[in-house]
């Protein structure tokens, strides 16, 4: 199994809404990520876990709140966001220190 | 890391080989050369590695010069669904988790 599974796939929220995204693996990897990503751009890095503690934080607001319950999911809580976050959130995990990442299909995020 | 530089479209004719170029001039010894591709709409699928030396899997080859200041993506029999965008990152092995996508190359590959 070398899937990386994100949902939900779409998702629209209003600014004053709280949703959660959801990433899931099993293939006993120890490092998982997440990314943004805007149309027609690369993959910008957010977050890094690594053995379920939080090792990279690129400076993102309060209103995104990782969480690693265990080392097959990854959470990320979302809470007060604007339109300009609407974006493709994706999922990724890899071998600790390892750059052979494995991505999901992403959730497509609309802020309305 | 060191930077890379792509170039940023590419076209190809379908069924002939795809030749996807970059320049890392500032590498250092211990830095190993990825390549992702990111199909429209999905999540970047890694695709090869490379130290120093050629490598092959069963999507393409690497070819790495000698002074390893660049590199070049081969896709040998390119099909439509090649059509994506191409990301070559040079990263430390066993330093971090992180990869850290460019503006990549947008290939696409015609009937």
């Amino acid at each position: 199994d070398t899937e990386v599974t994100q949902t939900p796939k779409h998702l629209v929220m209003g600014m004053t809404n709280k949703k959660s995204l959801k990433c899931e693996q099993h293939m006993g990897h120890r490092a998982m990520y997440w990314y943004k990503q805007k149309a027609k751009k690369p993959p910008e890095l957010m977050f890094v876990y690594s053995y379920e503690k939080l090792s990279i934080n690129e400076s993102v607001p309060s209103r995104f709140s990782p969480e690693c319950p265990n080392s097959s999911l990854l959470n990320l809580h979302l809470h007060a966001l604007q339109p300009e976050d609407s974006a493709l959130y994706l999922c990724a995990s890899s071998q600790a220190g390892q750059p052979k990442a494995f991505f999901g299909q992403g959730t497509r995020l609309t802020v309305v | 890391d060191a930077k890379t530089t792509q170039p940023p479209s590419m076209d190809c004719a379908e069924g002939r080989a795809a030749n996807l170029p970059c320049n890392h001039s500032t590498i250092s010894g211990n830095e190993y050369v990825y390549w992702y591709r990111q199909i429209h709409s999905q999540g970047p699928q890694y695709i090869i590695h490379g130290l120093k030396n050629n490598e092959t899997n069963e999507m393409a080859s690497l070819i790495i010069t000698e002074d390893r200041k660049s590199s070049t993506l081969i896709l040998p029999h390119a099909t439509l669904r090649d059509t994506a965008v191409y990301y070559c990152i040079v990263r430390v092995d066993n330093a971090g988790n992180m990869l850290t996508f460019g503006g990549g190359t947008r290939l696409m590959v015609k009937p």
